[in-house]
């Protein structure tokens, strides 16, 4: 079956240590996007990546980087320098870049400082 | 400025009714797509519907319809005869141009919470 797989599913996290959340894909999809979500609100973008070696900040990209090497992969770390990481982090693709590609999700991050 | 707005946080609604969930929109470019997300307790965001600026007839999934009024700026959902397993968070979402590159990026509501009740 084609998908997104995240992991872990939870992790938890010590002040002033950087993670590294997992997001692979199985689409063979082009593009690929991180997105953070606090309590009671909707998804704000952090980074996306339209092909491989490539990405470019969202939203909210102070505290977080990414790499793209390949297709598949679309690993995002959360630097000490990010003040308030606690929230959930959902991987997204799509096929392609238009305004009616849909993005599919993965089932989630959720991440706890300690 | 909000782009998406979603005025109802929650809503009840009896099972095997129909209900609607209310989504406005603002931008000013001609093509855009507008999409609603389901999203369980359990975290994930579950594709619902998608309805293009350039659609002339409203879209339907199965139970799922997208009222859709380009002049008002709004695109409803839709759920016909409601089960307990619609019981969510549901979020309206549009993609539009980045302005950075020839990319388009989905900017989301704040959401309706949803519950059925038997």
């Amino acid at each position: 079956d084609g998908g997104i797989t995240q992991s872990p599913k939870y992790l938890f996290r010590k002040e002033g240590q950087n993670v590294t959340l997992s997001c692979e894909q199985n689409l063979n999809h082009d593009a690929m996007y991180w997105y953070r979500q606090d309590p009671g609100q909707g998804l704000r973008l952090i980074y996306y990546s339209q092909i491989v070696n490539d990405f470019q900040k969202g939203d909210i990209a102070e505290g977080y980087s990414v790499s793209r090497e390949k297709k598949e992969s679309f690993p995002l770390t959360v630097t000490s320098a990010q003040k308030n990481p606690t929230a959930f982090y959902l991987c997204a693709s799509t096929l392609g870049q238009g305004f009616s590609d849909t993005q599919y999700f993965g089932p989630g991050t959720r991440l706890t400082v300690l | 400025a909000q782009k998406i707005t979603q005025t109802q946080p929650g809503m009840f609604v009896q099972e095997k009714e129909a209900v609607t969930l209310d989504c406005t929109y603002d931008t000013s470019d001609p093509s855009y797509g507008l999409f609603w997300y389901k999203q369980p307790s359990s975290g994930e965001m579950i594709f619902l519907i998608y309805q293009g600026s350039y659609d002339q007839q409203n879209a339907t999934e199965g139970r799922y319809s997208l009222n859709f009024q380009k002049a008002r700026k709004s695109a409803n959902l839709v759920i016909s005869a409601s089960q307990l397993g619609d019981s969510a968070m549901y979020f309206c979402a549009m993609r539009e141009p980045t302005r950075m590159d020839s990319s388009y990026k989905l900017i989301f509501g704040s959401g309706t919470r949803l519950l059925v009740r038997p």
